[in-house]
């Protein structure tokens, strides 16, 4: 069965420091992968889709995210924190196959002055 | 584009109330999917429709859950004699078949609190 796993479930940066947040995946075939981003009390946004197309995607918000087959990886990374920034991220995998996004169980991210 | 709706935002209950909440999909997208999101955890995948066919459904969806889509178009997801475990965010999500992305795009999510 499909897995997601996101290490870390806090994280914390300064304001202008680099952001990682990581997701690793298991799947014996290379799935769709999503990052995704909740404020509170709210629904998901997109910030990112890896489709095969290319290895480093570019997502909204100065986000991009790196699929690395070898290590089944797709870290979400952003070069400079904003305060903005603050909130919930999850990371999902589509088989293709099966109908269902299987999500991690999140990492939240604060923002420090 | 509207973006998914769903109503209500909130909702306050009794243990043993019934419940219905409703989804309302990006209009041209023929799937609409059903989330359930517990504090501190990701969403974890309840039922799924295509047009108005509920084709998969979760081990999580118990007797007490159903769903449906009677016209392609909004769901209903009802909990009958609810329990405080039933206290979660209730995500909707809907995508296009055609897109090949399987990118999901959900609504802003129906918060229940069962007492």
């Amino acid at each position: 069965a499909q897995s997601v796993t996101q290490l870390g479930s806090h994280v914390s940066v300064s304001e202008g420091a680099l952001v990682l947040l990581r997701c690793n995946y298991s799947s014996s075939v290379p799935p769709y992968l999503f990052w995704y981003v909740q404020y509170p009390n709210q629904g998901l946004q997109l910030l990112l889709k890896y489709t095969s197309a290319a290895t480093l995607v570019k997502g909204i918000n100065g986000f991009e995210a790196e699929f690395k087959k070898s290590e089944t990886s797709f870290h979400l990374t952003k070069p400079s924190a904003h305060m903005s920034d603050a909130a919930e991220y999850f990371c999902a995998a589509h088989t293709g196959t099966a109908s269902k996004l299987t999500f991690g169980t999140g990492t939240r991210l604060q923002v420090t002055l | 584009d509207t973006g998914v709706s769903q109503d209500p935002r909130h909702k306050i209950t009794k243990r043993g109330q019934n419940v219905t909440f409703r989804c309302d999909p990006i209009s041209e997208h023929n799937r609409l999917y059903w989330y359930r999101q517990t504090l501190g955890q990701g969403p974890e995948f309840l039922t799924y429709f295509q047009n108005e066919a509920q084709l998969e459904k979760s081990r999580l969806l118990s007797d007490r859950f159903s769903a449906e889509r009677p016209k392609g178009s909004f769901s209903t997801l009802e909990i009958q004699r609810t329990e405080q475990g039933d206290s979660a965010m209730y995500l909707c999500a809907s995508s296009i078949r055609a897109s090949g992305t399987h990118e999901q795009f959900f609504g802003p999510g129906t918060r229940l609190t069962v007492l």
